[in-house]
Parts: C-alpha cells; structure tokens; sequence
C-alpha cells in the first residue's frame, strides 16, 4: 500500500477559485513535501514542511501538517490557468528517500 | 543550464532488447535517485545513491542494473525488457542531510516497449 494518497484524484475549478488537495500517509515523517508536475514534464519541489511544523506558506500557497492524523494539505488561493497541473505529497521516512502518492490532478478552468 | 539532465526523452524499443538511460546533475549534489511513474502517475523509487554507493535498491527486478561512475552520473541499464517495463523513468538528485530535502528531476524518459 502506498505510504502518500492524496485526495481527490481530481479536481475541477475556475479560474479565481481556491484549490485544496489533501494527503494520508501511514507512518512517521520527518518531513513532508509537495510537488507539482505539468503534463510531459518532471516534477518541482514546491514546498516542505517539518513534522515539527503545523502551518507553512509560500506565496498563493499554504500547506498544513497534522502529524496526529498523518495528513496533510495544499491551498492553491486564486487559482490560474497555469495552475493545471499534477500534485504529489512526498514523505521522508527516514529511509534516504521521498515516498510519492498518485497525485491530485487539478484542472483550472479559465 | 539545466540542472538534471536524463537522456534520451523518449525510447521506443523490441521486447527482449536492452537499453540506457543516461542522467547528469551539475548541482554538486550528494544523492542520485531512479524513481518509476507508471501510466496511473504513481512515483515509485527504483534506486538511490548517494556519492557512488548503492542507498536504495527496491524490489526491481535484476533486469535493471543501475551504475553512477561518479556522483555526478547515475546511468539505468535495462536487459530483456518486457512490456511492463513501458513507463516513465524520472532520475532525481538531492543534498544529502539528515533528512531528505528538496529533490530535483529530470524531465523524464519515456519508454515504450513494444
């Protein structure tokens, strides 16, 4: 079983709207990051949040951690076009490498 | 100038032949990764490795035989491919810490076998 999920698999919005994308994970983290991928592309790092952390935020996005649930989540606010992408959570372990999920599709409508 | 370079994009290949996928990092990075996205986009890792040591090696069949010549290079060698091995190979690299950070992918290598 996949240590990241991320929910919903897919997701529809105007452009203006806000984007959130949820992500489980199963075991302890040391950190926890998210990524983004557009189509044919590889992925880039968008930001990381500490297991000591609860709140982090970086321009139009602002990620949470709740290390009780083991989940996170990511806000897109005022959602572009350019914005349509895949989304990944990514999770350290503490095994020298990031643990990926499926990812979030998300589809801004313009 | 690009940071993770992997080579070549796109390869279109016969059951049972072999090939490479050749991946550069000119970040002076510590650790190189192999990671898998399957036609689902589910990222699996294959391999790590961190200043030419063998880190990660996941169930992957023994068909793959990773090699980092030094550890700016991680090249991914593949025998007797088969059918499930179509997918997309992402080479990754990251700065050793005491936890794994930011990494940084390559655009992708896209195998089709046939």
């Amino acid at each position: 079983s996949q240590q990241g999920e991320e929910d919903p698999q897919a997701l529809s919005i105007q452009e203006g709207e806000n984007a959130t994308m949820n992500c489980s994970y199963k075991t302890s983290i040391n950190n926890l990051q998210w990524y983004r991928q557009n189509s044919g592309r590889g992925l880039v790092h968008l930001i990381l949040i500490r297991s000591n952390e609860r709140e982090k935020h970086s321009g139009r996005l602002r990620v949470t951690l709740d290390t009780s649930k083991k989940s996170s989540s990511l806000l897109i606010t005022a959602s572009r076009a350019a914005d349509t992408a895949s989304y990944f959570c990514a999770t350290d372990t503490g095994r020298r490498a990031l643990t990926f999920g499926s990812g979030t599709r998300l589809q801004v409508q313009p | 100038d690009t940071a993770v370079s992997q080579t070549p994009k796109y390869l279109v290949t016969q059951m049972g032949n072999d090939k490479s996928i050749k991946c550069e990092q000119n970040l002076g990075h510590d650790t190189m990764y192999w990671y898998k996205q399957d036609s689902k986009k589910f990222l699996k890792i294959m391999f790590s490795y961190n200043n030419k040591e063998l880190i990660i090696n996941e169930t992957v069949p023994n068909r793959f035989s990773p090699k980092s010549p030094d550890k700016a290079h991680l090249n991914l060698h593949i025998n007797s491919l088969e059918l499930g091995d179509s997918a997309v190979y992402f080479c990754a690299s990251s700065q050793e810490g005491q936890s794994t950070g930011e990494l940084f992918f390559g655009e992708g290598s896209r195998l089709t076998v046939l």
